[in-house]
């Protein structure tokens, strides 16, 4: 059954420090990976997507990983600001049927 | 460019009543996406219309959920009757070209309230 799982379900951490999301999926076959940052009362924004030879992709404090041996992605945020307060989703989309899998995204809370 | 456009942003009906979304995708793209967002289930897509057909329906829950896209600038999700489970956040999301391999650009969202 094709399942995307992410953990932790919320994290809190001070402003500033760093952190890691963890993305995992039995999505197969497996075409790309994107993970969402969706603040509260708003809807999804990419923030990247990345297919099966790519390891790692960044965007700004951003950065994405992809172990397709292992299916798992990981998202690391870099010195943490009081905006990245939000949810942060993982999807994962397969080839050939056209599926499109979403996880129930990491709550993430900065504080000052 | 305005993004994706979605109304209204706040619907509260009864148990019943026929509900309609209303979705502009971004000018220009080919593929329009319906999502229904709960605490319970997270995202999950509806329907997904390429070149103005729809392609793929098997995530709308039961026939009281129709959706339509009569020209390319267009959408509408109606609810007929609504139930209390339907209430959500419902999304609109558009994509330059088909299928999920490229990016989709989310509208800001409708939530209704069914009591």
């Amino acid at each position: 059954k094709n399942q995307v799982e992410q953990s932790p379900q919320s994290l809190i951490i001070l402003e500033g420090k760093n952190c890691t999301l963890q993305c995992n999926y039995t999505v197969s076959p497996f075409s790309n990976l994107r993970w969402y940052k969706q603040d509260t009362g708003r809807g999804p924004v990419s923030l990247t997507i990345m297919t099966f030879s790519e390891n790692t992709k960044s965007n700004g404090r951003y950065t994405a990983t992809l172990d397709a041996d292992t299916k798992q992605s990981s998202l690391h945020i870099t010195a943490s600001q009081l905006s990245d307060s939000a949810s942060y989703i993982c999807v994962v989309s397969a080839i050939g049927d056209d599926k499109i899998i979403f996880g129930k995204g990491t709550r993430l809370h900065i504080l000052p | 460019d305005a993004g994706v456009i979605q109304s209204p942003r706040h619907e509260v009906t009864e148990m019943g009543q026929e509900v309609t979304l209303r979705c502009k995708p971004i000018s220009g793209h080919n593929s329009l996406f319906w999502y229904r967002q709960t605490m319970m289930r997270g995202l999950e897509l509806l329907i997904y219309f390429n070149n103005n057909v729809p392609i793929d329906d098997s995530g709308m829950p039961e026939d009281r959920f129709s959706a339509k896209m009569p020209n390319a600038s267009f959408s509408t999700l109606k609810i007929q009757p609504s139930e209390p489970r339907d209430s959500a956040v419902y999304f609109c999301a558009s994509s330059p070209q088909g299928g999920f391999s490229y990016e989709q650009y989310f509208g800001p969202g409708t939530r209704l309230t069914v009591t």
